[in-house]
């Protein structure tokens, strides 16, 4: 399986910008998260999907950032318009039967945003 | 308000020396505590993890205590390679969540 992947890998934009970030879940898994790494706050949950639903998003920043999956095999976070602060690494993490398991992770490569 | 909290962002150790990682949390419900380990521009990946009723589990150079009264976990590298160097995070399951902690960047030292 080719793993968690992300795209884009590096995103720069200006303040004001819409950004887009995708992800592609491992094959067969039914949770995804979305987390944000920053150096002030680590590894920051934002939202999780439990097949394809949105289950907790209480760690969405603000309305300016959203996220949808349509189905099992695509997710997008979304901010708009996008600000300085909102620099970070974003990752993507998919899991099969959370509540069954350990709740270990697989995490995409992330994508690294830079907004001026 | 962090749940899980890692006090110390680094830590520098010897190679051949122990590593040890510390972790707390708050949250007396959590199921299952985990480690990830994170090198530079890779996400992070999974390490080893202990259940609740538990109290250590062992893989390899790797140890895991957990210190449920104390609401305290560590993490044991022994002994340290440099390919341990790198960011290390705690984590904390339950109740269909999983938090993080910050992270402690480790350097292991020729």
């Amino acid at each position: 399986d080719a793993g968690v992947i992300q795209s884009p890998r590096h995103e720069v934009t200006e303040m004001g910008q819409e950004v887009t970030l995708r992800c592609k879940p491992i094959s067969g898994h039914d949770y995804l998260f979305w987390y944000r790494q920053t150096m002030m706050r680590g590894l920051e949950l934002l939202i999780y999907f439990n097949n394809n639903v949105p289950i907790d998003d209480s760690g969405m920043p603000e309305d300016r950032f959203s996220a949808k999956m349509p189905n099992a095999s695509f997710s997008t976070l979304k901010i708009q318009p996008s600000e300085p602060r909102d620099s970070a690494v974003y990752f993507c993490a998919s899991s099969f039967n959370l509540i069954a398991n350990t709740g270990e992770l697989f995490f995409g490569e992330g994508s690294r945003l830079t907004v001026l | 308000d962090q749940q899980v909290k890692q006090n110390s962002p680094s830590l520098s150790v010897q190679e051949g020396r122990i590593s040890i990682l510390n972790c707390d949390y708050t949250n007396s419900m959590f199921d299952y505590f985990l480690w990830y380990k994170k090198y530079p521009a890779e996400g992070p990946t999974f390490l080893i993890s202990i259940s609740s009723i538990k109290d250590k589990n062992e893989d390899g150079r790797f140890t895991v205590f957990l210190n449920k009264s104390a609401k305290h976990l560590s993490l044991h590298i022994v002994p340290s390679q440099p390919g341990d160097s790198a960011v290390y995070f705690c984590a904390a399951s339950g109740d269909d969540k999983i938090i993080f902690g910050k992270g402690t960047r480790l350097h292991i030292l020729p």
